[in-house]
């Protein structure tokens, strides 16, 4: 079975400019997951869909952070505008059902904000 | 709210040497333990999951062990290969199904 797919795997981009990634979990897996995982710390959960409603956003900077899933299967995160502490590789995942079960993860996005 | 610690944060070990990572938890009352393993820039992977009511898991050359009452897991690596040389995060989930993550520890198993 296809991975978690994600785009594009590396993106610089200047502070104050703005950036999208894309995430296309496993086919038919409900809940979706945004983490953010700056150098040397652990992913740090930014949002959870479940199909296309949003479960838990409690972490996401939603003044400059936004993400969204049409038709609950793809997603799209984005950042208006970047700061400098934006660095971080910013991974995708998906489980099959909410709760506590595997998760999937992609390559991830590594952002570089300049 | 819950805090994952994995010390050291880095491990250099000689091939062939049998290896325990350590993973402690503040908060006791979660669903599963997870360890994941992560090559450089490359996403995660799922190595073992513990349930809260098991006391060990067993992959391979890999066995994870979990005692919840003291908030604490390791994770086992007999036999060590340069192969094996990535970060290695330990994850709880808590009673929100929310996922935490320790920092790391990053292994090298040298020739």
């Amino acid at each position: 079975e296809a991975g978690v797919a994600q785009s594009p795997r590396y993106k610089i981009i200047e502070k104050r400019q703005s950036v999208a990634f894309w995430c296309n979990p496993i086919s038919g897996h409900a809940t979706l997951y945004w983490y953010q995982q700056i150098l040397g710390q652990g992913p740090k959960l930014l949002i959870q869909f479940q199909n296309n409603g949003v479960v838990d956003d409690s972490q996401l900077p939603k003044d400059r952070f936004s993400a969204e899933r049409l038709k609950g299967v793809d997603s799209t995160l984005k950042i208006q505008p970047a700061k400098l502490e934006d660095s971080a590789v910013y991974l995708c995942a998906s489980s099959l059902v909410r709760g506590p079960h595997y998760l999937f993860f992609g390559p991830g996005t590594r952002l570089t904000v300049l | 709210k819950q805090e994952v610690t994995q010390i050291p944060a880095a491990l250099s070990v000689p091939e062939g040497e049998n290896l325990v990572l350590n993973c402690s938890f503040t908060d006791s009352a979660i669903y599963n333990l997870q360890w994941f393993r992560q090559d450089p820039g490359k996403g995660l992977t799922s190595l073992l999951l513990i349930q809260s009511s098991q006391r060990e898991q067993t992959s391979g050359r890999l066995n994870a062990s979990l005692d919840k009452s003291s908030g604490r897991s390791t994770l086992y690596i007999a036999a060590s290969q340069p192969g094996d040389s990535a970060t290695y995060l330990c994850a709880v989930t808590g009673a929100n199904s929310k996922l935490t993550f320790g920092k790391g520890i990053t292994l090298s198993v040298r020739p």
